[in-house]
Parts: C-alpha cells; sequence; structure tokens
C-alpha cells in the first residue's frame, strides 16, 4: 500500500529536549517536505527536499533541522524544542524534483506538545 | 507573490444541500491548483486538481471546482451535501519560480471547517 508513514503519532516532552520525528515514503518519490499545522493558519511549510542531499528551508525553518540521506526517509529534527514548537507536524511526498505540479501525499500527522 | 485566501473559516449546511467553498489566489506565474481533505486525527487527502488543463475539475466524492483566472478563483462544489463530508478543507497553490533549479512554491489557505446538519 503506498503510504507516508510518520513516528512517533504524539509526544509529550519538555524544552530543550532534542527529539526526532521521522518519515518515510514507500513510493520511490523525488519530494519530500515537512509541513506544521496551526489553527487559523493552514499548514506552513518548515523544509522541504527535492531529492537525496537536497534540501532548502520552507516559511518556518527556524528551530527545526532535516535531512535526506536516502530517497525514502525524511527526519525532522528538533536540536532544542521550545513551546512555541508546540504544533502538529505532517510529512509529505510526490512525484516531481525541481517542479511539481503533482499532488502530495500525507501522512496522518505527529502532534508534539513541549512543555 | 503568491498568497491563497479562503473567504470562510467556517460553512454549515443541512444535508442534501449544495456546498460552496470559496478560495481566491494570486500568482505570479502559472499556478497548479489543488482542494485537500482532512478528517479528525487523519493526513490530507487530495480532493481534485488542476493543472492548466480543463478549467472545471471533476474530484473525488462527487466534488469539483472550477478555475476562474479572471476572478482568480477556485471555488470548490458539491451538489449534495453528506454526512460524511465534514471535515476541514484546504485550497492550495503551487508556483514555479523561473529558474530550473527552483522548486515550486506551495501555498496553503488556512482551511475552512464544512459542517452538515442532519
Amino acid at each position: 500500500e503506498a503510504q507516508v508513514t510518520q513516528n512517533p503519532r504524539y509526544l509529550i516532552t519538555v524544552t530543550g529536549k532534542k527529539l526526532t520525528v521521522t518519515c518515510s515514503q514507500n513510493m520511490n518519490h523525488e519530494y519530500m517536505s515537512w509541513y506544521r499545522q496551526d489553527p487559523g493558519l493552514g499548514l506552513r511549510q518548515i523544509y522541504y527536499s527535492m531529492n537525496v542531499e537536497v534540501t532548502d528551508k520552507g516559511d518556518v525553518p527556524e528551530g527545526y533541522k532535516v535531512s535526506r540521506k536516502e530517497k525514502r526517509n525524511f527526519p525532522l529534527i528538533l536540536e532544542s524544542p521550545s513551546p512555541n514548537q508546540t504544533s502538529l507536524y505532517f510529512c509529505a511526498s510526490s512525484f516531481g524534483g525541481t517542479y511539481s505540479n503533482q499532488p502530495q501525499h500525507f501522512g496522518d500527522g505527529t502532534r508534539l506538545s513541549i512543555l | 507573490a503568491q498568497s491563497v485566501t479562503q473567504l470562510d473559516s467556517h460553512v454549515s449546511v443541512s444535508e442534501g444541500t449544495p456546498v460552496l467553498l470559496r478560495c481566491n489566489y494570486s500568482s505570479s506565474y502559472s499556478p497548479s491548483l489543488f482542494w485537500y481533505v482532512q478528517h479528525p486525527n487523519k493526513g490530507l487527502q487530495l480532493l481534485l486538481k488542476y493543472t492548466s488543463a480543463a478549467t472545471l475539475v471533476k474530484g473525488i466524492n462527487g466534488f469539483e471546482a472550477e478555475f476562474k483566472k479572471s476572478e482568480t478563483s477556485f471555488h470548490l462544489t458539491k451538489p449534495s451535501a453528506h454526512m460524511s463530508d465534514a471535515a476541514e478543507y484546504f485550497c492550495v497553490v503551487s508556483d514555479r519560480p523561473p529558474g530550473w533549479s527552483s522548486a515550486s512554491k506551495i501555498i496553503f489557505g488556512s482551511g475552512t471547517r464544512l459542517s452538515i446538519r442532519p
């Protein structure tokens, strides 16, 4: 089954404790992306990757890191989480590298609470 | 610059009546436009997309949308609402800046929550 898998689905942690949210897709997609969803703001892009070893900042990259060592995986790293990073996070992937008018496939989301 | 405006944060309709969710966009280039639906505790699922072919686009579950360039609109409609349509809906624009190495810029609207009254 084609899918984007995020883990964990829920996480409560404390300020400053490094965490990683994993994302994996099994569709051989070139493009992968991370978003955060906050009430009234829709989804905002954090980072995206057009292919292996190619990543770039989205609209709200501060406080986050990503890596793309393999095509299928795109982890999101919070080196020193803060309460303003409490949010619902989505990973997405699609065909197309530099230009994509292809729809994205989304994971089920990761709800992070930073205390 | 790109932007997406969903004109209603919440729409409530009775079951069996038409649905209209409004979306206006601005784009510097030739955009692709999408509607996604998000059910509670789920990720987003594609309803339909416009990519410069037919201006009237049909999607899943009886939804359709019409691209109107002169009005910069891409409103989502359904003739008859069903209880299972209750969800959050997002209008999305994807635009590619010039340059072969530039990725598409993807902007989400703030969402419209659709409620269905029995």
